[in-house]
């Protein structure tokens, strides 16, 4: 088992351009998380999905957007990158009815001059 | 606005001593989860503790629960170079999410 992967691990970006995060995971989770973490402010939710094809904002959703096509993907999308969402970006799932805990992927860093 | 608060933001002991750091919350919890990250990497979990357990172990890990004042503690024993990392409590609120706290960084000495 993989566990959870993310695509790609490092991003350069100029300011106003787009991309899209990869979360994938092989564990037939339900759940699944995107957060950003950014120095001395631990992780913070973006958006996160309890299903396929379902998707809901998280403490700071603003500036992204997300989609739930299949079970074991989960994208993160930035339409216009601004400076301010220079991060590192981390995807987690969990089944949760079962147990709770998180399985987090190795992350994402993005830099965005 | 972040659930969960630790205490030290950083600690520093020497291998062989013991590690304790304190997070602190602010409402009722379903359960209580203390995460760990080695540098670049993504959390790891380390231990779960629900709201009607007031201590659990693992191998060299203790964790306490004191639900009346939204506190929680995670004790490293017998600390190892290993075991240098940041640390983060994080709490299930029943709403299939969790909130994390900034973390305490751990530096274990040779």
């Amino acid at each position: 088992n993989a566990g959870v992967t993310q695509t790609p691990k490092f991003r350069v970006l100029k300011t106003g351009q787009s991309m899209t995060l990869l979360c994938a995971q092989d564990m037939n989770h339900e759940y699944m998380y995107w957060y950003r973490q950014d120095p001395g402010m631990g992780l913070r939710l973006i958006h996160y999905s309890v299903g396929e094809g379902t998707t809901a904002k998280g403490e700071v959703p603003d500036g992204y957007n997300v989609s739930r096509l299949k079970k074991q993907n989960f994208l993160l999308g930035l339409e216009s990158a601004a400076p301010s969402q220079t991060s590192v970006y981390f995807c987690a799932s969990c089944r949760w009815t079962e147990q709770e805990t998180q399985y987090f992927g190795p992350g994402t860093r993005l830099l965005v001059l | 606005s972040q659930q969960g608060e630790e205490d030290p933001q950083a600690l520093s002991i020497q291998e062989g001593e013991n590690a304790t750091m304190n997070c602190s919350y602010k409402t009722s919890i379903n359960n209580l989860q203390w995460y760990r990250q080695n540098s670049g990497r993504g959390l790891v979990h380390l231990i779960l503790i629900r709201s009607n357990e007031r201590e659990k172990h693992s191998g060299r890990l203790r964790v306490t629960l004191d639900t009346s004042k939204k506190s929680s503690s995670l004790l490293i024993t017998a600390s190892r170079a290993a075991d240098t990392a940041s640390y983060f409590c994080a709490t299930d609120l029943n709403d299939y999410k969790l909130s994390f706290g900034a973390g305490t960084t751990v530096t274990v000495r040779a």
